[in-house]
Order: structure tokens, then sequence, then C-alpha cells
């Protein structure tokens, strides 16, 4: 089965740096995605890890340790725009699971 | 590249009716379509993968005979909310893959459609 942990809600200031972690347990793991998801509209792709380590892609980047069934999302720079759900998703076969997301609200 | 659209972006429909829901990849061939759910605040969740020309494979929980998916060609697939009621009212979301070998197999998704069931 699958389990995916994220907190619900984090606040953070424009500018600053912020870091979202996700935990998991999945069967078939083969990578995580993370995606950001704005209200009301379908999720959008940041990143993909599939071997431990950071990925580092602009002002985003994310860590996994498949040893430890962890990975964040590091957000820099943090802009007004960023305020949306960020999901944990692990992908097991074809399939990709999601969590339920955690909502960032970026705060002048 | 890679856009996938869906139709229509939102409906409302009487109790007791049927609804039809378009996916279609744009500029790649889709092997694999994939059909979410969210509820609001609450997480995507995996109805069924539809794979074109075979049954589609349905999640546990779901019913599929109250949602109909037919990927009748590799563009497009679609889902029809049979006999809709007021808890079928949800965002529904499809995505879908290539199918190309590669680093990863990412899933690009569709703006999806708003379903307000009266």
């Amino acid at each position: 089965g699958q389990n995916i942990d994220q907190p619900t809600e984090m606040t953070a200031t424009e500018g600053a740096i912020v870091q979202i972690n996700c935990t998991y347990q999945t069967s078939g793991f083969n990578g995580l995605f993370w995606y950001q998801q704005h209200a009301g509209e379908a999720p959008t792709f940041l990143s993909y890890n599939v071997l431990d380590g950071l990925e580092e892609k602009g002002r985003f980047s994310s860590f996994l340790s498949r040893s430890k069934g962890y990975s964040y999302l590091l957000l820099k720079e943090l802009q007004m725009k960023d305020s949306a759900s960020y999901l944990c998703a692990p992908g097991g076969g074809n399939k990709l699971t999601f969590g339920t997301g955690t909502q960032l609200k970026v705060e002048l | 590249g890679a856009v996938v659209s869906q139709h229509p972006s939102w409906v409302i429909c009487k109790s007791g009716t049927s609804v039809k829901i378009e996916c279609r990849s744009l500029d790649f061939q889709a092997t694999t379509m994939f059909w979410y759910r969210q509820f609001p605040k609450q997480s995507l969740m995996l109805m069924a993968t539809s794979n074109e020309g075979s049954k589609a494979t349905y999640e546990q929980g779901v019913e599929k005979d109250k949602f109909l998916i037919n990927h009748a060609s590799l563009t497009l697939s679609t889902l029809t909310v049979t006999s809709a009621h007021p808890e079928d009212s949800s965002f529904y979301i499809c995505s879908a893959n290539s199918g190309v070998a590669g680093p990863y197999n990412e899933q690009f998704f569709g703006p999806g459609t708003r379903l307000t069931v009266l």
C-alpha cells in the first residue's frame, strides 16, 4: 500500500527559504515527483528524483533519500505567486500516488 | 510540447443525468491516460488507468459501471459519469504519458473539469 505524510500547512515570508518535507512508504518505488497546484487548477510538474541526493532547478530544489523514504522540496527567494499547494507523489510502476499536499502561504 | 486538454472545463447537471468528460493529448500520443478525482482540500485520488484499445483498470472502491472510461485512440480518453448524484460533484483531472522510455515517465495533466451535480 501507499502511505504519504507531509505537513498540511506552512507559512513563510516573501524572499525567505522554505523546506517542505515528505515521508512515504510505497511499493515498487521508481521515483518521486513534486507538483505545484494552485486552487482550482491542475497540478504542474516541479521536480523528479529517482536517485538519492539533491536536484536543483532554479529556485526549486528537491532531495531524496530512498533508504529513509524521505524527500523534501526547497523553495528559495519566495515570491507571492509561490502560494499554492505542493504535492509529494512517489511513483510505483506507471502510477503516481499523491499526498494530501502542503498548503504554502507566502506573506509580505 | 506535451499539452493535455480537457473538455468541458466545468459542467453543471441535474441529478440522474450522465456527463461525459473528454481528455485529449494535443501534441503527443498517449499510450496511457489516468483519471483522478479531487474533493475540496483533499488529495488527487486515482480513479482508473486507461490504456488505448483495452479496458481500463479501476482502483479499489471505484465503481466501473458508474464511471465509464473509453480510450479509443492514442489521443483521446473519455470519462462518463453515469446517473450522477450530488456526491459525485468534484474536480476531475486527467493526465497522460507517452510511454516513451526515458529517465522517467512524466504524467502531463489536463486543466481539470469541475462537475457540479444539483
